[in-house]
């Protein structure tokens, strides 16, 4: 099945700092990456879409200023949380649509931890 | 409702069948799909039905779908305790997936 890596799998901040996580599709090529935040014990929210080559779209209430994204490649999409305070510590999972359009698979996700 | 459904908990005794459901919103949901999380990990594609389908069967896993009612199903046949996890079903609308809250699966032996 397609495999999607995540990097790091976790880390901790410093309130004030920047973040980058990084998301690549390993063995197949993915126009389309999203990227989820996930509290404990608690669903899944979008966060924003990332199309290869073009801009995110981000979803509603999300900041894009703070949660930069960037999809440079078919296979790498970045997320950096700039300034990162207390309350952005969370699970942030990618995940990258397949070739059919149909599967979404989801990388291992990384815990954030801001102090 | 706005929000994708499902029951938070569900506990069986393994070798039983589990029946995890779930109420989705939108009827031009063009697919619907299952996924499970273990703990600290990322989310697994069990599967997945179009929308035109009443039923899915993958091995110990069948997915029943009423359009009608917006209502999908994941049956899990003989559960073995490697099956406790979080479930998701999700909606797909246009390109992105509605969550679900998730069920937890407790399979006991």
């Amino acid at each position: 099945g397609a495999v999607v890596s995540q990097h790091p799998s976790w880390v901790i901040c410093k309130s004030g700092t920047s973040v980058k996580i990084e998301c690549r599709s390993l063995d197949f090529q993915a126009t389309t990456m999203f990227w989820y935040r996930q509290f404990p014990k608690q669903s899944l929210m979008l966060m924003a879409t990332s199309n290869e080559g073009s801009k995110a779209t981000y979803e509603q209430g999300v900041e894009k200023d703070k949660f930069l994204i960037n999809h440079a490649s078919l296979t790498l999409s970045t997320l950096t949380v700039t300034s990162a305070h207390p309350e952005d510590s969370s699970f942030y999972i990618c995940s990258a649509m397949g070739t059919s359009g149909i599967e979404q698979y989801f990388g291992p996700g990384t815990r954030l931890t801001v102090t | 409702g706005e929000d994708v459904e499902q029951s938070l908990f569900l506990s069986v005794r393994e070798g039983d069948s589990s029946v995890i459901n779930c109420t989705y919103t939108d009827s031009s949901s063009t697919y619907l799909y299952w996924y499970k999380q273990e703990p600290g990990a990322g989310l697994q594609l069990l599967t997945y039905i179009f929308s035109n389908m009443d039923m899915k069967q993958d091995q110990r896993l069948t997915v029943l779908l009423n359009k009608k009612d917006k209502h999908l199903s994941l049956r899990i046949a003989d559960t073995q305790t490697g099956d406790s996890a979080i479930y998701f079903c999700a909606e797909k609308l246009g390109t992105a997936l509605i969550f679900g809250k998730g069920t937890t699966l407790s399979v006991s032996s």
